[in-house]
């Protein structure tokens, strides 16, 4: 019954390889989210989803590219993984913009 | 104009001790100020979250105070427990659903 899960928990990658981290909420939300949090804790927002729909999308690399196949569902697609890419990133759901809630996160090390 | 800064960075308190952790925001239109604790190897859960047509809201032992005119708002964690050590985060988001994360206080509660 969890409300948002994502996959893999952990990823070890080396760099310039093409990784996938998936996401899923049975909350019946209508928006999710991709927020980066770097070594120091600090979380910022990458990329948002209404409905299928992309709505939010900040100053990130065009390596990272989000896909919603449906409104339950966001995955993020990273290519040619960098050092700098090492980081938890968390996938977070909401309906109406509020309230949101995240998932427990993925911790990607990039060798 | 998008920054929200958070203080302390880090905060030692004594068991059944008031925790106190101060945000300031510069974006007036911001309307949804929310705070999340983290543990250690988990997602950010939501706590409690205030609008700014309310100057405070109490959750249990937990309160936020908001002052619009000063554009500060804090969390009060009242009879601090060990358990309550954790990372606290204070945010802000307009209408698009944006969460603007301050930078994280890291609670310690000595029992």
């Amino acid at each position: 019954d969890t409300a948002v899960s994502q996959t893999p928990k952990y990823l070890v990658t080396q760099m310039g390889n093409d990784k996938s981290i998936k996401c899923e909420q049975n909350l019946g939300h209508d928006t999710m989210y991709w927020y980066k949090q770097d070594s120091k804790k600090f979380l910022k927002i990458m990329f948002s989803y209404n409905n299928k729909e992309l709505i939010i999308n900040e100053t990130v690399p065009n390596r990272f590219s989000p896909k919603s196949p449906d409104k339950a569902h966001l995955n993020l697609h990273i290519n040619s993984l960098e050092l700098g890419d090492s980081a938890v990133y968390f996938c977070a759901s909401s309906q109406l913009g509020t309230l949101q809630f995240f998932g427990p996160g993925t911790r990607l090390t990039v060798l | 104009q998008q920054q929200v800064k958070q203080s302390p960075q880090s905060l030692i308190v004594q068991k059944g001790g008031i925790s106190i952790i101060n945000c300031a925001y510069e974006n007036t239109a911001f309307d949804y100020f929310p705070w999340y604790q983290q543990f250690p190897g988990k997602g950010p859960a939501l706590l409690i979250a205030i609008r700014p047509d309310v100057s405070e809201k109490k959750e249990g032992r937990f309160t936020i105070s908001f002052n619009k005119s000063a554009k500060q708002f804090s969390l009060h964690i009242m009879d601090s427990q060990p358990g309550d050590s954790a990372t606290y985060f204070c945010a802000a988001a307009g209408n698009t659903g944006k969460l603007i994360f301050g930078q994280g206080t890291t609670l310690q509660v000595k029992p």
